[in-house]
């Protein structure tokens, strides 16, 4: 089945410091999502992203289908921020793999 | 935004019994999903549901869990004889077609 990869599986940022979470796929995919986990538990869908570019105040998403990888970009990062960022993949029909996380922690 | 909804919040019970965990989606999507997260772990898929039926299991999907959609609104999954190993976080899902889906705020199963 798909793999999903993704790194650093840890991150310490200073308030206002920007970062970039990469996601990596083993195939083909048509269906490339991005979510946050925040401190609660709650999962928030932040892109839909098959390809392209997305962009969504100070978080922006770019995947390239063809090379198999997504990147989430955080500008100005703020301690609201901290939790674990999750990509998630179809290869098809509907079921997502999820990749192991980013555990983010944003410091004041 | 509209929300999925789950309940309860948090379930505790006896190694045996069987556990029913409830959902209702958001009120135009047509596909569901069940998803699991051992504590710390990754978020694992368990099953879809579309049209009334299952469209696709995982392998921990086995003959102690099912799912339905008993009224049209609510969708549910059951776990007919709960083992330790089944405490996690389970949350419901629903999306629409080519859409990102919606997550529930889970049910915190804990198996005593």
């Amino acid at each position: 089945g798909i793999q999903v990869e993704q790194s650093p599986p840890d991150l310490i940022l200073q308030e206002g410091a920007n970062s970039t979470l990469r996601c990596n796929f083993s195939d083909s995919v048509n269906n490339l999502q991005w979510f946050h986990q925040n401190p609660w538990g709650q999962l928030i869908n932040l892109f839909y992203i098959p390809s392209g570019t997305k962009q969504n105040g100070r978080l922006s998403a770019t995947t390239v289908a063809t090379e198999r990888y997504s990147l989430l970009y955080i500008s100005s990062s703020q301690t609201t921020d901290s939790g674990v960022y999750f990509c998630a993949a179809v290869l098809g029909g509907n079921k997502l793999v999820f990749g192991a996380g980013t555990i983010l922690r944003v410091k004041s | 935004e509209p929300e999925v909804t789950q309940t309860p919040s948090h379930q505790v019970t006896q190694m045996g019994q069987e556990v029913i965990l409830r959902c209702v989606p958001i009120s135009n999507h047509l596909y569901f999903y069940w998803y699991r997260q051992i504590l710390g772990q990754k978020v694992e898929f368990l099953v879809s549901f579309y049209n009334n039926e299952i469209s696709e299991k995982s392998e921990i999907f086995d003959d102690q869990f099912s799912v339905e959609r008993p009224d049209g609104s609510n969708f549910t999954l059951k776990i007919r004889s709960t083992k330790l190993e089944d405490s996690a976080m389970y949350f419901c899902a629903t999306h629409t077609d080519h859409e990102k889906l919606f997550f529930g705020s889970g049910t915190q199963l804990s198996v005593l």
